[in-house]
């Protein structure tokens, strides 16, 4: 069964960093591309940032380009997204994302149930 | 920017089908967007329904379609069932970045 799993969420000052892990289960870890998306309270969902199934190639939104750096571990099946200079606007619940591309195209399958970041003073 | 258009509500009676859409700012939404259709509930993550336009994940009932119309991607839910009340979010591929549109509320009343 795949399984994602968040964590690392919590209460960070404006300004502040923290770093989210989405450790992973169920499935080769390193055969797939990973994303983060949050959304907001109340709000949509956001694309945030995604990585390559060998971590060589990243992107970004531009609302966190230069403050957050995605990251992952094969050997530990698990990835992070580093939030730096974070804003009361960066508060949200964030998920975690499986991606997978192929001869039938991309897709997003498999959600973790997320994490909440909160930026407060 | 990229922006991603869905209508912000509908409405639908049980039994009843209804099509939701999903357009770019950029111009006509082909197969290259790779559109993928996410369904989400109150409280919970969201889940994949549709990817590359019109493939279903394994666990999509088939009252699921997804298609490309008018220069849209679209969703179209058939029969549709109380439980479908949700929000529903398109997302689409513009090389290498990734963009949500800003999702439909589904009633089903």
């Amino acid at each position: 069964e795949v399984q994602l799993v968040e964590s690392g969420g919590g209460l960070v000052q404006p300004g502040g960093s923290l770093t989210l892990s989405c450790a992973a289960s169920g499935f080769t870890f390193s055969y797939y591309s990973m994303h983060w998306v949050r959304q907001a309270p109340g709000k949509g969902l956001e694309y945030v940032s995604g990585i390559s199934s060998n971590g060589g190639t990243t992107s970004y939104a531009n609302s966190v380009t230069g403050r957050f750096t995605i990251s992952r571990d094969n050997s530990k099946n698990t990835l992070y997204l580093q939030m730096g200079s974070l804003r009361a606007e960066d508060m949200a619940v964030y998920y975690c994302a499986r991606g997978r591309s192929g001869s039938d195209g991309k897709a997003f399958d498999y959600w973790g149930q997320g994490t909440l970041v909160t930026v407060s003073s | 920017q990229t922006v991603v258009t869905q209508e912000p509500s509908l409405t639908v009676s049980p039994g009843g089908t209804v099509t939701l859409t999903c357009a770019s700012s950029t111009g006509a939404v082909t197969s290259g967007y790779y559109p993928n259709w996410f369904q989400q509930k109150p409280g919970q993550a969201p889940r994949a329904l549709i990817y590359s336009t019109n493939n279903r994940h394994s666990w999509t009932p088939a009252r699921f379609s997804g298609s490309l119309f008018g220069g849209k991607a679209a969703l179209t839910l058939s029969g549709v069932q109380p439980e479908d009340e949700a929000d529903y979010y398109c997302l689409l591929y513009y090389s290498g970045a990734w963009v949500f549109g800003g999702g439909t509320k589904l009633t089903v009343l």
